[in-house]
């Protein structure tokens, strides 16, 4: 069965420092990996994606994360944190090929300090 | 583009009635929609997936008698809690899949509060 782990429930950081949030995924075959973001009361948002190729992957908002296929990770980071970027974050693992359910962590609360 | 939209936003209703909320891709086509229900301050946890013209396949645990989904047209899914309940108030947000993509487009979620 696939699951994904989110270790880190709340994360705290001041604004213009650096930010690391945390997935660990399990999955039977090649994983399709998500991040999207949730602000209060809204839906998701997608910050970025893997399937395959460059295991660095840019996505929107100046965040970017790691693909190690070795570690089972799926990190999102970004390298100067604003106070815009307080949020929920969830990461997402699903069946590549064409959209398919997706499994998501428990989610990271995002709190920035000014 | 890839724009999911639904209604209402947000619902209050008596225990006993009945709830519809709609799931609309605004400018591209869904073959595959996705209902998710979301408790406070807790993970999106998948109640069924519904395709254009099918019947919906619901994950285990979730009562299809209850969360009727339809799926009537390649722009528009519903779900409907029947007989609602105080334990059914969440949040339900809804994903389209646009024909020959693999990504997601999320709507911006329903709150149900069930009185």
């Amino acid at each position: 069965a696939q699951s994904v782990t989110q270790p880190d429930i709340h994360i705290t950081v001041s604004e213009g420092a650096s930010l690391e949030l945390r997935c660990n995924y399990s999955y039977g075959a090649t994983p399709y990996l998500f991040w999207y973001v949730q602000s209060p009361g809204q839906g998701l948002q997608l910050l970025l994606k893997y399937f395959s190729g460059d295991t660095l992957v840019q996505g929107i908002k100046g965040f970017e994360a790691e693909f190690k296929r070795s570690q089972s990770s799926f990190n999102l980071r970004k390298p100067s944190v604003h106070w815009s970027d307080a949020a929920e974050y969830f990461c997402a693992v699903g069946r590549a090929g064409t959209a398919s359910k997706l499994t998501f962590g428990t989610g990271t609360r995002l709190q920035v300090t000014l | 583009g890839a724009v999911v939209s639904q209604h209402p936003s947000r619902v209050i209703c008596k225990s006993g009635t009945s709830v519809k909320i709609e799931c609309r891709s605004l400018d591209f086509q869904a073959t595959t929609m996705f209902w998710y229900r979301q408790f406070p301050k807790q993970s999106l946890m998948l109640m069924a997936t519904s395709n254009e013209g099918s019947k919906a396949t619901y994950e285990q645990g979730v009562e299809k008698d209850k969360f009727l989904i339809n799926h009537a047209s390649l722009t528009l899914s519903t779900l409907t809690v029947t007989s609602a309940h105080p334990e059914d108030s969440s949040f339900y947000i809804c994903s389209a899949g646009r024909t020959g993509s693999d990504t997601q487009y999320f709507g911006p979620g329903t709150r149900l509060t069930v009185l």
